[in-house]
This record gives C-alpha cells, sequence and structure tokens, in this order.
C-alpha cells in the first residue's frame, strides 16, 4: 500500500523560472493538501483540494502560486516566475480522515 | 495569538528515560483534532497520535501517549522508554471544525521541539 508519493525530491531553479511540484495521494483518498516549510519552522497550510475542486485556498500567496488536482493525475502545486524566498520545503498531505504526509519536495531557488 | 505553542526549542533526554513534550492551543472551536508528528533529519513527515476533542480517554500509541487536559488546553506528547532512533523535530498540530464541518481545513502547526536522544 504506498504512501503519498512526490516527485521530485529536489528541485533546483533560477529566479524567474516555474516550479511545478507534483503530489499523488495514498489510494483511497481524494483529498490533499499542501503545506510550506520555511527553514527552522513548522509547515504552513497553502491550499486543499478534492479532485477537481479547490476547497480552501486561503494559505495560498495571492500572486504566482496555483494549484490544480485533476480527475487523473497528480495534484500540481506550480510556482510560477519563482524568487529566493520560494526556497522551501513543500509537503503534500492526503486524507480520508487522518493527514499523512508525502516525503517532501526541497525547492533551491538560485 | 499563536494557535500551537510549543515552548520548548531544544530538548536533550538520556537514552531510556522518559520524555514529555509540550503543547498547548487556542481555539474557541468546541471540536477539533489534535496531532503530533515527528520529522527526522532525512526531512519526512510521520503522524504519531491523534486526539479528537471529543474523545474521553488520553490517546495512545505504543510508546506514544498524549496527556489530554482540556482545560489547560493542553496535549503533551509522552514518549516512554526513549530510543536514539526518537531524535527528531516533534511538531504538535491541530485542526478546528472537525465535527462541526466548519473552521480550517488544513492543519495549523507548532514552530516543534528539537528532541535529541544521548547515549
Amino acid at each position: 500500500n504506498a504512501g503519498v508519493m512526490q516527485n521530485p525530491r529536489h528541485l533546483v531553479r533560477r529566479r524567474g523560472q516555474e516550479a511545478r511540484l507534483r503530489c499523488s495521494p495514498m489510494k483511497g483518498h481524494s483529498h490533499v493538501y499542501w503545506y510550506r516549510q520555511l527553514p527552522e519552522e513548522g509547515l504552513k497550510f497553502m491550499v486543499y483540494l478534492q479532485k477537481e475542486n479547490i476547497i480552501d485556498e486561503s494559505g495560498m500567496p495571492k500572486e504566482r502560486f496555483s494549484a490544480e488536482f485533476p480527475k487523473e493525475g497528480p495534484s500540481i502545486l506550480r510556482i510560477q516566475q519563482v524568487v529566493r524566498g520560494d526556497s522551501a520545503a513543500y509537503f503534500c498531505a492526503s486524507s480520508a480522515d487522518t493527514q499523512y504526509f508525502g516525503p517532501g519536495t526541497r525547492l533551491t531557488v538560485l | 495569538a499563536q494557535k500551537i505553542t510549543q515552548t520548548q526549542p531544544g530538548m536533550f533526554v538520556q537514552e531510556k528515560e522518559a520524555v514529555t513534550l509540550d503543547c498547548t492551543y487556542d481555539t474557541s472551536d468546541p471540536s477539533y483534532g489534535l496531532f503530533w508528528y515527528k520529522q527526522p533529519s532525512s526531512g519526512e513527515m510521520i503522524f504519531l497520535i491523534y486526539q479528537g476533542s471529543y474523545d474521553q480517554q488520553n490517546a495512545t500509541e505504543g510508546r506514544y501517549s498524549l496527556n489530554f487536559q482540556k482545560a489547560r488546553k493542553s496535549a503533551n506528547l509522552v514518549i516512554s522508554a526513549s530510543q536514539l532512533g526518537d531524535s527528531a523535530m516533534y511538531f504538535c498540530a491541530m485542526r478546528e471544525g472537525l465535527y462541526s464541518g466548519g473552521g480550517a481545513d488544513g492543519l495549523t502547526f507548532g514552530k516543534g521541539t528539537h528532541l535529541i536522544i544521548q547515549p
């Protein structure tokens, strides 16, 4: 029973490029959450999605960030025109009840 | 105001001793859930234990137990017989509106406690 899958595990981008982070939930889970963890900090909620619907995006920055969870395929967190301040670990969690986390994607912006 | 407060940035504990990691929370919602996660140096977030606000008994999972004191709004994690492999960051988290359908959908995390177990 595979857990939550995230790829890539590490991503390096130059300022101004786009970053795409993927998350495949656990089998049977239809709820996906994205969180961001800055160095030495706890996780901060960004967005909650169900298939084809954004349920709560109250934690998403207003610009450059978007998320989707299509009917088929993984959930995607997309960051356009990345800046150095976007460097962080991005975690995806899926749930039927308790949230189980993926291994995270560590984004470094040069 | 902080919704989740973890007052211990770091702790050193001798192997085989019991450890208590503090967590206090702030909510006006009567229905909420409290979670503890472990983050080892490899970076993944590992779910440890859950306590619902209406649960009558304190949650236990193997060597982990949650000392839930509702009136004090505290949910301390207790690790019995600590092991070297317990060295990690530990995060307390809360989800509000668990049964009412309201509240935030995501978890609110504390800043974490860095636990180091010494041989």
